[in-house]
């Protein structure tokens, strides 16, 4: 499975909008950029995920670069409650239509100042 | 809708002793999957079912670790004996596998964290 690498940390204002980098030089074109997120003592959940285009929905936008070597998760408007740690994850798609396990790695730990 | 359910929440034992976890998923998913979270890293996927048989346990160490999934509902994951390594959060996940579907959400339940001295 292809690998993605995250700051380790990253810090934000409370209201203001946070811009979450992910690298995946290695992606293969069956690889969806799927975004979890780890509230303290929580298990993860989901956040978002795309192919080439990019994303939005309620939570968080996904942005995605041409060449989809990167992407980058976009919090609008930064709340107390988004401090979390956020894993991207590249999941293949197989041609046979199952999909790859979840493979996390140690994600990006988000800091949200009052 | 109800959320995957986890017991118990904590566990503390001694090196050598047995342990138990237990899981509910989310009515009508299919599909479980039990990962181990170390302290600063990711969950690592230990097993996955699907109903009732296995789909992939090529990280279970199971010499030690076992899980099952009677009727394809509930399921348990036992460690014995542990060893100090095995402090972890012990999560539980479900899903609904779609075939050709990129979504196939994942969803967890809240973990037990396991302390072995």
């Amino acid at each position: 499975d292809a690998k993605t690498t995250q700051p380790n940390s990253m810090e934000s204002n409370e209201e203001e909008p946070v811009h979450l980098p992910c690298n995946h030089s290695t992606i293969s074109g069956t690889d969806y950029i799927h975004w979890y997120r780890q509230l303290p003592s929580q298990g993860p959940e989901y956040v978002i995920h795309g192919l080439t285009s990019n994303v939005n929905n309620r939570m968080a936008s996904l942005a995605i670069a041409e060449d989809r070597k990167s992407s980058t998760l976009i919090l609008h408007r930064a709340t107390l409650r988004d401090a979390a740690v956020y894993y991207c994850i590249l999941r293949v798609l197989h041609y046979g239509g199952s999909q790859g396990n979840l493979i996390f790695g140690k994600g990006t730990k988000l800091s949200v100042k009052p | 809708e109800a959320g995957v359910a986890q017991s118990p929440r904590y566990k503390i034992i001694e090196k050598r002793q047995s342990v138990a976890f237990w899981c509910n998923p989310i009515s009508g998913h299919a599909t479980l999957y039990w990962y181990q979270q170390i302290l600063g890293q990711g969950p690592k996927l230990l097993i996955q079912f699907q109903n009732n048989g296995v789909v992939d346990d090529s990280q279970l160490p199971k010499d030690r670790f076992s899980a099952e999934r009677l009727k394809g509902v509930d399921s348990t994951l036992k460690i014995q004996p542990a060893k100090l390594e095995d402090s972890a959060v012990y999560l539980c996940a479900s899903s609904v596998e779609v075939a050709g579907s990129s979504y196939n959400e994942q969803f967890f339940g809240p973990g037990t964290r396991l302390t072995v001295l």
